[in-house]
């Protein structure tokens, strides 16, 4: 069963405008949820995170939003550029044996058309 | 530097190679991990290695085998490959494994194909 889920596999956003990317999860005992991107032929880069004691994080043009009863967060990119083109992965984590692991969502494949 | 450096970027092998993949970071992290891809999914967790003890192994099949010679180096040694783990191999560190906001810095990954 896919604990973290990411329901848009693509999205596609003029440039200057906000890109919304969500993300939803099962698991309550989460407690710390990141957002990482990648470009083609690279690792995933880490953006921005949130402890499950926040509702909200900003970093420059990215925030991100936390709604515990919903289970749900998002990632806000303002104004959005064609440099942010990239597969956005949402990862939740747990503590296993002993070790935070991560719980990565399936992704989404954001586009900002010039 | 936040790099993590894994070579090869590509391999192909018969399912009769012994092959191995490598990883190295020179942040002082205490943590790696490696990390299974396939298309159009989400990267699955294989092994964790915590001051160079093996703390989790995800019930990987035996021909996987992990090596941490010291903190900076892992390695991934592939041995009998069925041509279902063509994937990307991801390796990944952080500082420590007991932080729940530990960022983890990934690699760009080995690329593997079995024939």
């Amino acid at each position: 069963d896919q604990q973290v889920k990411q329901n848009s596999p693509s999205l596609s956003v003029q440039e200057g405008r906000i890109s919304i990317l969500n993300c939803d999860y099962t698991n309550s005992m989460f407690d710390y949820f990141l957002w990482y991107k990648k470009y083609p032929a690279e690792g995933p880069t880490f953006l921005i995170s949130i402890s499950s004691i926040k509702d909200k994080n900003e970093d420059g043009r990215f925030t991100v939003f936390l709604n515990k009863s919903a289970k749900h967060l998002s990632l806000h990119i303002v104004p959005s550029q064609p440099g942010d083109s990239a597969v956005y992965f949402c990862a939740a984590t747990a503590l296993s044996s002993g070790t935070y692991k991560y719980i990565f969502g399936t992704g989404t494949r954001l586009k900002v058309l010039a | 530097d936040t790099e993590v450096t894994q070579t090869p970027k590509h391999l192909v092998m018969g399912m009769t190679n012994k092959k191995s993949l490598k990883c190295e970071q020179h942040m002082g992290h205490r943590a790696m991990y490696w990390y299974k891809q396939k298309a159009k999914k989400p990267p699955e967790l294989m092994f964790v290695y915590s001051y160079e003890k093996l703390s989790i192994n995800e019930s990987v099949p035996s021909r996987f085998s992990p090596e941490c010679p010291n903190s900076s180096l892992l390695n991934l040694h592939l041995h009998a490959l069925q041509p279902e783990d063509s994937a990307l191999y991801l390796c990944a560190s952080s500082q420590e494994r007991l932080a729940g906001g530990n960022i983890q810095y990934f690699g760009a990954g080995t690329r593997l194909s079995v024939l």
